[in-house]
Parts: structure tokens; sequence; C-alpha cells
């Protein structure tokens, strides 16, 4: 049962656009959610989070939105750098310090 | 550099051999962690340990097996290795915040079983 759900396996946008990647989860426990960016023979850096007391956090180019309602969050990035190109992860806090991650979204920023 | 750092890099194992995953971290952190990447899956944890001497079974522990005997290392055994367990293999640790920080990933092992 996948608790955490990203649809979109990839995402294409122009550089100096939004780019948004959306993720899905069903647990309502989770109480922090997370994005990671991974490239290619690399581990996963941690990007940005959010409580989920919250609705929106920022830092820098990267926002996240949460919709506990929806139990739907979002990272937007804004403006895409070719830089950005990556596999974008989102994870939720499942207890006991575990993250439960998503299946990933490749995006893909061509200038 | 400070970081998580894993051996090998890459291996490739035939059907039924052994092998162990070392993850070795200089960061003083608690919380250890091994997760496999397959396609299409995201990353799984497989184990993960709470502190030196404690090991716990993740979401898909079945054929591998852990150990923590030093607060800095995480062994990831695989006692007789199969073709479903090739995978892209990641060690990640964190301090008693994770949710809010983050963990900090190792760059992975890539394991071929032929």
């Amino acid at each position: 049962d996948q608790q955490v759900k990203q649809n979109s396996p990839s995402l294409s946008v122009q550089e100096g656009r939004i780019s948004i990647l959306n993720c899905d989860y069903t647990n309502s426990m989770f109480d922090y959610f997370l994005w990671y960016k991974k490239y290619p023979a690399e581990g996963p850096t941690f990007l940005i989070s959010i409580s989920s007391i919250k609705d929106k956090n920022e830092d820098g180019r990267f926002t996240v939105f949460l919709n506990k309602s929806a139990k739907h969050l979002s990272l937007h990035i804004v403006p895409s750098q070719p830089g950005d190109s990556a596999v974008y992860f989102c994870a939720a806090s499942g207890g006991f310090q575990k993250l439960v991650f998503g299946t990933g979204t490749r995006l893909l920023v061509s200038p | 550099n400070a970081g998580v750092t894993q051996t090998p890099k890459f291996r490739v194992l035939k059907t039924g051999q052994s092998m162990t995953l070392l993850c070795a971290q200089d960061m003083n952190h608690e919380y250890m962690y091994w997760y496999r990447q397959d396609p299409g899956m995201g990353l799984r944890l497989i184990h993960y340990s709470v502190g030196e001497g404690t090991t716990a079974k993740g979401e898909v522990p079945d054929g591998y097996n852990v150990s923590r005997l030093k607060k800095q290392n995480f062994l990831l055994g695989l006692e007789s290795a199969a073709p479903s367990q090739t995978s892209v293999y990641f060690c990640a640790s964190t301090n008693d915040r994770p949710a809010r920080y983050g963990y900090t990933f190792g760059s992975g092992t890539r394991l071929t079983v032929v």
C-alpha cells in the first residue's frame, strides 16, 4: 500500500517558468513532509520541509504548500533553472524518525 | 568531508553469494537507515537503527540482516543473494529531528545479482 504517491513520473518546463511537483498521501498521522532532490549517481539531498500544522513554507525559489483536507502537497520552483533538472522525491514522517518516500518525479528544465 | 560514506559503490554478485555493505557516518548521528531504490518504486526502507546496538525491520526486510556494533557504522548483509535484490542501496543518518532537517544520504551502492 503506497502511503505517499507521486502520480507524475516526469515533468518538463522551460527555464524561467514555474515548476509544480505534486504529491498525495493517505496517512493522516504524518506530522512532517519533506522534499528531496536527487541527481544521477548521487544520494538524495534534503530540499525543504513543512510541518503538518502549516500550509506553506518558503525557502528562496522553493515553496512547499500543504493541503491537509485534500492530503496533498506540492513543491513550486520559481523561476526554474536548468540546474534544477533532477528527480524529486516527496517524503512523509511516519514515526520513529522513519521517512516514507514517494516514487519520484523527474524534472527536466530546458534552456 | 563530513557525511555518509558507503562502500563499495558497485558490486556484481552471483545468485547465492553473500556480501556486506558498509555505511559509515562521522556526524555523531543516532539514527541510521538502509533504503533500496528500484525503478517506479521510490525508496523503500529495509532496516533501521535508533542507536548503537539496536536494529529494527523496515518495509522490505526479508533477505537482509543488519548490525550496529558501533555508533558510526551500520552494516547491511545479504546472506544468499537473489536477482530480486538487484537494486541501488542508500544509507542515511540523522539527528533527533529528521522530519525537520532531513536525512543525510550516502551516494549509494549499485548491486547487480546475476
